[in-house]
């Protein structure tokens, strides 16, 4: 129930196309939903995040939607560029301080 | 405003030693988490820490264990070292934690010979 499910493993998009991510939880009681970006050798940076009162939320190019009944949200990047070519970890965390990662998303964009 | 400070960066060990790692968060951050990635389990949480208490902890065995100072700079400490604790330990930093943004450091690499 602690579980984040994340999907695909790997994406490959042309430049300028759209990216898309899912990710899927069971617990109602996460309340939190980032998503973080991370490139080879460096940690893990905050992208975007959600709470479950909304059911979108942009931030230039990247836009989180979330269906709290189905118990889903997902990542679009819009415009795909090369220098989006990262691991994408999807999120989520409770009042008890606890974050659970999703196991990521290997996404590579063509030039 | 100085970010996450890992340290060590890299670390070789040998199985059955300790290792103390240390982690030192954004300036007024009291919150540290800790979270060892491998390719194979992705990033698992092992423990936050708040005003030097311990808030909540992962699924790892008691050979890793952590701690805080008044300073909420943080250390974790794994004993009796197995191989399968090669990973990329790394912190992240929150003024509260759980529900505000996490700053993460670029972790501490871990190896176990």
């Amino acid at each position: 129930q602690q579980q984040v499910k994340q999907s695909p493993q790997s994406l490959i998009v042309q430049k300028g196309g759209i990216s898309i991510i899912n990710c899927a939880y069971e617990n109602t009681a996460f309340d939190y939903f980032p998503w973080y970006q991370q490139f080879p050798g460096k940690g893990p940076a905050l992208l975007i995040a959600i709470r479950p009162d909304v059911s979108e939320k942009k931030e230039g190019r990247f836009t989180i939607s979330f269906n709290k009944s189905a118990k889903q949200f997902s990542l679009h990047i819009m415009d795909s560029q090369p220098g989006d070519s990262a691991t994408y970890f999807c999120a989520a965390s409770t009042g008890g301080f606890k974050t659970i990662f999703g196991a990521g998303t290997r996404l590579f964009v063509k030039a | 405003k100085a970010g996450v400070t890992q340290t060590p960066r890299y670390l070789i060990k040998t199985r059955g030693q300790q290792v103390t790692l240390s982690c030192s968060p954004i300036s007024g951050h009291r919150s540290v988490s800790w979270y060892q990635q491998t390719p194979g389990q992705g990033l698992q949480f092992l423990f936050e820490y708040f005003s030097e208490t311990q808030r909540n902890k992962g699924n790892f065995p008691g050979r890793f264990s952590g701690r805080q100072f008044s300073n909420s700079r943080s250390e974790m400490n794994v004993s009796t070292l197995e191989l399968g604790d090669s990973a990329l330990y790394l912190c992240a930093s929150s003024l509260d934690g759980g529900k505000g943004e996490a700053f993460f450091g670029q972790g501490t690499r871990l190896t176990v010979v």
